[in-house]
């Protein structure tokens, strides 16, 4: 099965950037998605295709993805950016959908 | 603009079969347009992918889940829906239906139900 990995926990300093990386066998190849849960809400989508950004989503979200690791950044962190966030891809090759373990953002 | 919403019990008996309902609008669910899926959220864990189904044709489930799951559409309604069996305290959480694409991407997500497993 594949697996994304990503860390437990990243904290950042307000106005400071924060990056989530998410590792995987050769993730570069697949397209990533990025969601970010605040605590008691669904999930919103923030980057989508390795590097997209809905409408709606701050320009201070973005994504990169090569190799093995995708990365989420957000510059200029706010309080409002503390949030749990998980990377997602689907794995043609079994046709399934699959989550990293969730990252917690912490706003110092 | 799609919108989603969950239903069915907050409270399921140990062994029974769970079963939600996704209540679907601004789209049809059997357009062809998007990928319909279920994710769960356990308390203090991570997201969980339980499956997904599309228009009419075979549905694709987690295989650490796939033998207990069945999902389907309900075209004369605009749902789809979900039951889990044999169910444990493991598969208390809150379960969230999505609309998405063939990339697993999910677009738009019910606000989600919370479902206890307890006798």
């Amino acid at each position: 099965s594949y697996v994304l990995t990503q860390p437990p926990s990243v904290s950042v300093a307000p106005g400071k950037t924060a990056r989530i990386p998410c590792g995987g066998d050769n993730i570069g190849s697949k397209s990533v998605h990025w969601y970010q849960q605040r605590p008691g809400q669904a999930p919103v989508l923030v980057i989508h295709s390795d590097s997209d950004r809905p409408s709606g989503i701050p320009e201070r979200f973005s994504g990169s993805n090569s190799g093995n690791t995708a990365t989420l950044t957000i510059s200029v962190v706010e309080g409002g950016d503390e949030a749990d966030y998980y990377c997602q891809v689907w794995h043609g090759s079994s046709d399934v959908v699959v989550f990293g373990g969730g990252t917690k953002l912490t706003v110092l | 603009q799609v919108q989603l919403q969950e239903s069915g019990p907050g409270l399921v008996r140990p062994s029974q079969t769970l079963s939600l309902t996704c209540s679907v609008s601004g789209a049809s669910i059997s357009s062809g347009v998007f990928y319909w899926s279920w994710v769960r959220l356990p308390a203090g864990k991570g997201l969980e992918w339980i499956g997904r189904i599309y228009n009419s044709g075979s549905p694709t489930y987690n295989p650490s889940l796939k033998s207990r799951v069945t999902m389907s559409l309900d075209t004369s309604h605009n749902q789809f829906s979900l039951k889990l069996s044999s169910v444990t305290a493991s598969d208390t959480a809150v379960y969230y239906c999505v609309s998405g694409d063939y990339y697993g991407r999910g677009d738009v997500w019910g606000q989600g139900t919370t479902v206890t497993v307890s006798s």
